[in-house]
């Protein structure tokens, strides 16, 4: 069975840029999660999409955005890029959310630089 | 104060040694507990669950202490490969659902 995929691996981008990054969760997962891994710091949640719905998001700005598909992949969008927004970033699904019991499984992330 | 703490380590431990490690967490909502390892430079990758009864997996322990909110790893006869961090999450649902990470604790096998 297919893991999480995310693509691209490694993005550059320069100040005031946009990025945008993708992420299809394992098949038959409905819920995608977006996480921001910044060096050396630990994981801070960012963004929970359900059945095409945005569930909940944590304290970042609003130029992060995202949205999910029909077919339940993600997209992550960050506008005005800032330099502090390089960091690693992790896509995870899990199966229908409403269990707060599922694990999540993680994609391999995207490396976003902003020079 | 941290919603979920750990100690961040790094913890030395020779090849053989017991080890564990703790983590408290500060919603007594919280609903569900997991314990993820995570490699430099990698995503994190589910270790085990963790239940009230406690439950194994091979050379690892979890335990869940809802009384005094925290949850254990204890991870017996380490080996090399188990040099990683160690990443505590929590789930709760308080008018929406809502997963946490810990920081994360380091630990390092060596020979």
């Amino acid at each position: 069975e297919a893991g999480v995929t995310q693509s691209p691996t490694h993005l550059i981008k320069t100040r005031g840029q946009q990025a945008t990054l993708r992420c299809s969760p394992i098949s038959g997962h409905t819920s995608v999660y977006w996480y921001q891994q910044a060096l050396g710091l630990g994981l801070q949640f960012l963004l929970w999409y359900d059945e095409g719905e945005e569930r909940n998001r944590g304290n970042f700005p609003p130029r992060f955005s995202g949205r999910q598909f029909p077919n339940y992949s993600s997209e992550l969008n960050v506008n005005a890029l800032e330099l502090e927004d390089s960091a690693l970033y992790l896509c995870a699904s899990s199966p229908r959310s409403g269990m707060v019991s599922y694990e999540q499984y993680f994609g391999p992330g995207t490396r976003l630089t902003v020079t | 104060r941290k919603e979920v703490e750990q100690d961040p380590g790094p913890f030395n431990v020779p090849e053989g040694a017991t080890v564990a490690f703790n983590c408290t967490y500060s919603n007594s909502a919280s609903q569900s507990f997991f314990w993820y390892r995570q490699d430099c430079r990698k995503e994190p990758k589910l270790l085990m669950s963790v239940y009230s009864s406690g439950n194994e997996d091979g050379r690892f322990t979890a335990q869940l202490n809802r009384a005094s909110q925290y949850i254990s790893l204890l991870i017996r006869d380490s080996k090399l490969s188990d040099s990683a961090t160690y990443l505590c999450v929590v789930n709760l649902n308080t008018g929406g659902f809502k997963t946490i990470f810990g920081a994360g604790t380091r630990l390092f096998v060596k020979a």
